[in-house]
């Protein structure tokens, strides 16, 4: 069965420093995608990226970095001179594509992020 | 661009009332799902439809029914809620029947079952 883990539950850091989100995922499937959401104090779900199982290359969108290495099965986002403003709780998520026609989104439990000024 | 409506945004319940969670969204998606959040529990799947007339259960799908009769609409029904259930709710779409795409989100339920 599909799981995500998410260990940390809670992370702090002062503004600025570079802080990295961990997401191991487990699958028997070879084609699946992994996806990052946010959710900031407002309470919102925000979508950040999605990747498919067959595309390795790491991807950068600003101070946002995502590493996705299928020998380790982990998908971890780092965010590059964090800010206030990146405070909010983060969302790993996994969906299987190969034996079943409809997908169910499986997410972690979620790494609370604080960052302090 | 309403995107996806969630109805009521907050709501009590007596322990065994029963109610409905509306959610409707104008993109035309297809697929649509129920997801609840509890504190350390992240995200959990409750039920999810790829169409009209079609649904299927999450991880978490007992105390739950839903229905898929239009595109637009994926209500959630609690038969007789329990203090179990004290949640915040999301409903969420997404293009295609796969549900490997980003997905959309309400903005919200939060239920207190007394």
């Amino acid at each position: 069965a599909q799981k995500v883990t998410q260990a940390q539950t809670e992370i702090s850091v002062v503004e600025k420093e570079d802080v990295t989100l961990d997401c191991v995922y487990e699958t028997r499937d070879t084609t699946y995608y992994l996806f990052w959401y946010k959710q900031p104090p407002s309470g919102e779900l925000v979508f950040l990226i999605r990747r498919n199982s067959f595309d390795e290359q790491n991807e950068i969108s600003g101070r946002y970095s995502w590493n996705f290495q299928k020998s380790t099965s982990s998908f971890n986002f780092t965010i590059t001179a964090s800010q206030v403003v990146d405070s909010a709780v983060y969302f790993c998520a996994l969906s299987e594509a190969e034996y079943s026609s409809a997908s169910k989104i499986i997410f972690g439990s979620g790494t609370r992020l604080s960052i302090r000024p | 661009n309403a995107g996806v409506t969630q109805t009521p945004k907050f709501q009590v319940l007596k322990t065994g009332q029963s109610m409905t969670l509306q959610c409707a969204q104008d993109m035309n998606h297809e697929y649509m799902s129920w997801y609840r959040q509890d504190p350390g529990m992240g995200l959990r799947l409750i039920h999810y439809s790829v169409g009209a007339g079609i649904t299927d259960q999450g991880e978490v799908p007992n105390g739950y029914n839903v229905s898929r009769s239009t595109t637009e609409d994926f209500p959630l029904r609690l038969l007789s809620a329990a203090p179990s259930q004290t949640s915040v709710y999301f409903c969420a779409s997404s293009y295609g029947t796969s549900g490997t795409g980003e997905l959309f989100f309400g903005e919200g339920s939060r239920l207190t079952v007394l």
